[in-house]
C-alpha cells in the first residue's frame, strides 16, 4: 500500500469552476502537508503549506487537512486556464531544521481548465 | 536570485554506460535533496545532504547510485552501470536549513530526464 494515494485524473473542468483535489494517506506521523504545482518540463513548485489539521486560504486556493480521517484537499475557486498543470499532494513527518525532512509525494492529478 | 539548476536537462545513454547528473542548489542552502520519478510512478526521495554530509540515504535504490556533495556546494549523482529501470526524471531540491516548518521549504530544479536504452 502506498503511503499517499492520489487520483491521477486527468480532470478537465470549464473556466470559472471550483476544482477539488484530494489525497489520502496512511502514515499518522505526517505533520506537514503541502500542495505542489508542476507545469510540463518544470520542477514542482510549492503552492500551499499546512502544519497539522485545519484550513489555510491563499487567494483562490484553500487547503484543508483532516488528520483524523487522514485526508487532505485543495480547492481552487474561479479556476483559470493558467491553473492547468499537475497538482501533487505531499507530506513529511518532520520539517524542523535539525531533522531529515524528506517529502512523500502523491502521484499527481493532471488538471486542465477549458476556456 | 538564481534557482536550483540541474545539468544536463536530458541524457540518453545505453544500458551499461555511466551517467553523472549535476545539481547546483540555491546559494546558501545547506540542505540538498535528490528525488526521482520513474514512468507512471510518484516522485520518490533518494537522499538528503546537510552541507557535505549524507543525512538520509534511505531512498537510494542500490549501490549503482553514488551521490556526492563536494564542499557542501553542488552535488553529483552518478549511475554506474545504468540499467533500463533507471530511466526517469531526476529532481534536485534545496532548502535553507534554518528555522522551522516552511522556512525549510524545498525549492526544486527543473529535473534531468534520463533515458536508458
Amino acid at each position: 500500500q502506498k503511503e499517499v494515494e492520489q487520483d491521477p485524473g486527468p480532470l478537465s473542468v470549464p473556466e470559472g469552476a471550483i476544482v477539488s483535489l484530494n489525497c489520502t494517506y496512511s502514515n499518522s506521523a505526517f505533520q506537514y502537508f503541502m500542495w505542489y504545482r508542476q507545469y510540463s518540463r518544470k520542477g514542482p513548485e510549492l503552492l500551499m503549506y499546512t502544519y497539522s489539521s485545519g484550513n489555510k486560504e491563499d487567494g483562490r486556493f484553500t487547503a484543508q487537512v483532516d488528520k483524523s480521517s487522514k485526508y487532505i484537499s485543495l480547492f481552487i475557486r474561479d479556476s483559470q486556464p493558467s491553473d492547468s498543470a499537475t497538482y501533487l499532494c505531499a507530506m513529511s513527518a518532520k520539517g524542523g531544521v535539525s531533522s531529515a525532512s524528506k517529502i512523500i509525494f502523491g502521484s499527481g492529478t493532471r488538471l486542465s481548465i477549458r476556456p | 536570485e538564481a534557482g536550483v539548476t540541474q545539468f544536463p536537462s536530458h541524457s540518453v545513454i545505453e544500458k551499461g554506460q555511466t551517467v553523472t547528473l549535476r545539481c547546483d542548489p540555491i546559494s546558501g542552502h545547506d540542505n540538498l535533496y535528490w528525488y526521482r520519478r520513474v514512468m507512471g510512478k510518484e516522485i520518490k526521495f533518494l537522499l538528503h545532504f546537510v552541507k557535505e554530509s549524507k543525512q538520509d540515504e534511505s531512498g537510494m535504490p542500490n549501490n549503482r547510485f553514488l551521490a556526492e556533495r563536494t564542499g557542501g556546494t553542488y552535488s553529483t549523482l552518478k549511475v554506474q552501470p545504468a540499467e533500463l529501470e533507471d530511466s526517469g526524471v531526476y529532481f534536485c531540491a534545496s532548502s535553507q536549513g534554518r528555522g522551522q516548518g516552511i522556512n525549510n521549504e524545498q525549492f526544486f530544479g527543473p529535473g534531468t530526464r534520463l533515458t536508458v536504452l
